[in-house]
């Protein structure tokens, strides 16, 4: 089973909609949580982190759920420029600054 | 500012050669962290250095190497390189300073290619 999982898609959905990805962890001991947006043939970069009591960046976001290990991201009001391949990231306790990967979810925003 | 530069952007080897890529992190990071990502798949954890010393490794085999100078730019060196050391290098800077979690920024990467 992978650390972290997620569904790679891809999700194709109009401009204008609304679009959830969800995110589990099998290590109970992960500390902090992270979404990354990684563009096609580009590097990943931070979106937001990921907060216990759930936290909003404009038309984004995020949920931890630490009882499931499970992690979400939402997004509202869907723009062509959000399509890009959204990574699920999980930093354990102990493990430095190592950042441990999901697979990423890809999304396609169309006209 | 620069941002996190690594040279070569692209780069294609035969089987059996060595590699090595190089990073520069951002001025004042101290903590260079090296990632594999292959088509279709999360970057996953090479290496982690942090003042000139090896502090995370992750599960790659022995062919895989790295180092950091005193200016805290890194290596990432590969021996008898295989086909399926294709993929994508990245490199990327944090900031320990600005806290424990403090956030990664990541180069452009390297593109390997193993014929």
């Amino acid at each position: 089973r992978k650390e972290v999982e997620q569904d790679p898609g891809p999700f194709n959905v109009p401009e204008g909609a609304t679009v959830a990805f969800n995110c589990t962890y099998s290590n109970s001991a992960s500390q902090s949580f992270f979404w990354y947006r990684q563009d096609c043939r580009k590097e990943p970069k931070l979106l937001m982190s990921v907060y216990s009591s759930g936290n909003e960046d404009g038309r984004f976001t995020a949920q931890l759920n630490r009882a499931s290990q499970y992690i979400s991201l939402l997004i509202r009001d869907s723009k062509l420029s959000d399509s890009a391949t959204y990574l699920c990231v999980v930093i354990y306790t102990g493990g430095g600054n190592k950042l441990t990967f999901g697979t990423g979810t890809q999304l396609k925003v169309e006209l | 500012d620069a941002g996190v530069t690594q040279s070569p952007t692209h780069l294609i080897k035969t089987r059996g050669q060595h590699v090595t890529l190089r990073c520069s992190p951002i001025s004042g990071h101290k903590s260079v962290s090296w990632y594999q990502q292959v088509l279709g798949q999360g970057p996953q954890f090479i290496f982690q250095y942090y003042e000139k010393e090896e502090r995370g490794r992750g599960n790659f085999p022995d062919r895989f190497s790295a180092r950091q100078f005193p200016n805290y730019s890194s290596e990432l060196n590969v021996n008898a390189l295989l086909l399926g050391d294709s993929a994508l290098y990245l490199c990327a800077s944090s900031d320990p300073g600005q806290g424990f979690l403090a956030e990664a920024f990541f180069g452009q990467g390297t593109r390997l290619t193993v014929v």
